[in-house]
């Protein structure tokens, strides 16, 4: 079973651009959750989606926003990029999204923001 | 709101050896879930250890365990038999199964396993 990817890997913007991050959850997991990690701030949760719904989110601005399509491929956007978004957004599959099964973890996408 | 704190930034340990980390967390739910994950430098996170809080039996993953001390918030992993392929970054997780905040990290414990 292929594991959770996320595209691109790495990506540089400059202040003031939009970005869009892709995350391909594992098959028939329903639940994808974003992360963003950065040295300062560790490991903080952004939203997760369940079935195409947002059920879930951390305490970010309404900048960073997100959706998820029918086969629970999920994309995160953040706009007016600001230098201190620079980071590794980690987004994880799971199949309840409840705690009671496992959440998998993709390999990242380095953000710079230049 | 819930916290997680790790208190230790870098541990080390001999191969073989023994190495306990640390997780405190402060929440007033009654419901929730730990974690313990670990990231390699190569970063992909995994899992290596979940509690469930409403059940009192610690749980065991081959070499990691757990002392999950529910009254005192505090939720430390052992690893024995320490081999190197542990060195990692070990996060400690809270989770509460809805609404804000559902994740919450401890800031990490750098592991280094030593041979």
């Amino acid at each position: 079973k292929a594991g959770v990817t996320q595209t691109p890997r790495y990506l540089i913007k400059t202040r003031g651009q939009q970005v869009t991050l892709s995350c391909s959850p594992i098959s028939g997991h329903r639940s994808v959750s974003w992360y963003q990690q950065t040295p300062g701030q560790g490991l903080q949760f952004l939203f997760e989606y369940f079935s195409e719904t947002q059920r879930n989110k951390g305490n970010f601005p309404g900048r960073f926003s997100g959706r998820q399509f029918s086969n629970s491929r999920s994309e995160m956007n953040v706009s007016t990029l600001e230098l201190g978004d620079s980071a590794l957004y980690l987004c994880a599959s799971s199949w309840s999204g409840t705690g009671r099964d496992e959440q998998f973890f993709g390999p990242g996408t380095r953000l710079t923001v230049l | 709101a819930q916290t997680v704190t790790q208190s230790q930034p870098e541990m080390s340990v001999q191969e073989a050896e023994t190495v306990t980390l640390s997780c405190t967390y402060d929440t007033s739910e009654n419901n929730y879930y730990l974690f313990w994950y670990k990231q390699p430098p190569s970063r992909q996170m995994i899992l290596v250890i979940r509690q469930e809080a409403y059940k009192q039996q610690n749980a065991t993953e081959n070499r990691f365990s757990v002392n999950f001390q529910k009254a005192a918030k505090s939720f430390s992993l052992k690893i024995s038999d320490s081999q190197l392929g542990d060195t990692a970054m070990y996060f400690c997780a809270f989770m509460k199964p809805s609404g804000t905040y559902k994740y919450i990290f401890g800031t990490g414990t750098r592991l280094k396993v030593l041979a």
